[in-house]
């Protein structure tokens, strides 16, 4: 079984600012890497998608992924109150299946 | 392009009844599916996967079953709901692989 941590939150920061958001996982075989957004009483949604180290940019969203350590973040930029939500990070293997870690809340103040 | 439908979005039922979820796929052949619970404040749990018709591999033991009975529909079933069952039930699907997973809207079960 994959485990996979996230930084427990919640996480609380200006709109502008940078939110910065966390993962490790203990399988070192996994091979990719996905962050989800999920707003209150809704369904996961994907925003990033990563299966090789280093750094992958869309729009305010960036994925970072360093297979040595085992580590995968998520870095949003100038911050917007919609950004408010829950983020999962979430690892699979070398089989079909995905683990996910349990969140992280991020509130976005104006 | 592909979109998944899920239903009903909520649900209220007594324990000891019966339960069946539907989930459908369109737009894609052939899809990865997949059944996930989440309990008020948890992570998301994995509890059916199927690669293929009639195919149906179980993660957690428990009263709950699926099937898969045409290529884009997985349903989900119960025979005697428990208060434990409660939660947000989410179908998910993907092209297989290393592909990610797309999420349906889901459906809120409560058990009284």
């Amino acid at each position: 079984q994959k485990e996979v941590e996230q930084n427990s939150g919640p996480l609380s920061v200006p709109e502008g600012a940078i939110a910065s958001l966390n993962c490790t996982y203990s399988d070192r075989v996994s091979q990719s890497f996905f962050w989800y957004r999920q707003y209150s009483g809704k369904s996961p949604e994907l925003i990033m998608s990563i299966y090789s180290n280093g750094d992958k940019e869309d729009g305010r969203f960036t994925a970072q992924l360093n297979k040595a350590s085992q580590y995968v973040s998520l870095l949003i930029r100038d911050s917007q109150p919609s950004d408010s939500a829950t983020y999962l990070c979430a690892v699979t293997g070398n089989d079909y299946k995905l683990s996910f870690g349990a969140g992280t809340t991020v509130t976005v103040r104006a | 392009s592909q979109t998944i439908h899920q239903w009903p979005a909520t649900l209220v039922q007594p324990v000891g009844s019966p339960l069946s979820l539907e989930c459908t796929v369109e737009g894609t052949s052939n899809p990865n599916l997949y059944w996930y619970r989440q309990a008020a404040g948890r992570g998301l749990q994995l509890l059916f996967y199927s690669v293929g018709i009639g195919q149906i591999s179980s993660e957690v033991p428990q009263n709950l079953s699926a099937s898969r009975p045409q290529d884009r529909q997985f349903i989900l079933s119960s025979k005697k709901l428990l208060l434990s069952d409660s939660g947000f039930y989410l179908c998910a699907w993907n092209g297989g692989g290393q592909q990610p997973q797309h999420f349906g809207d889901g459906t809120r079960l409560s058990i009284l």
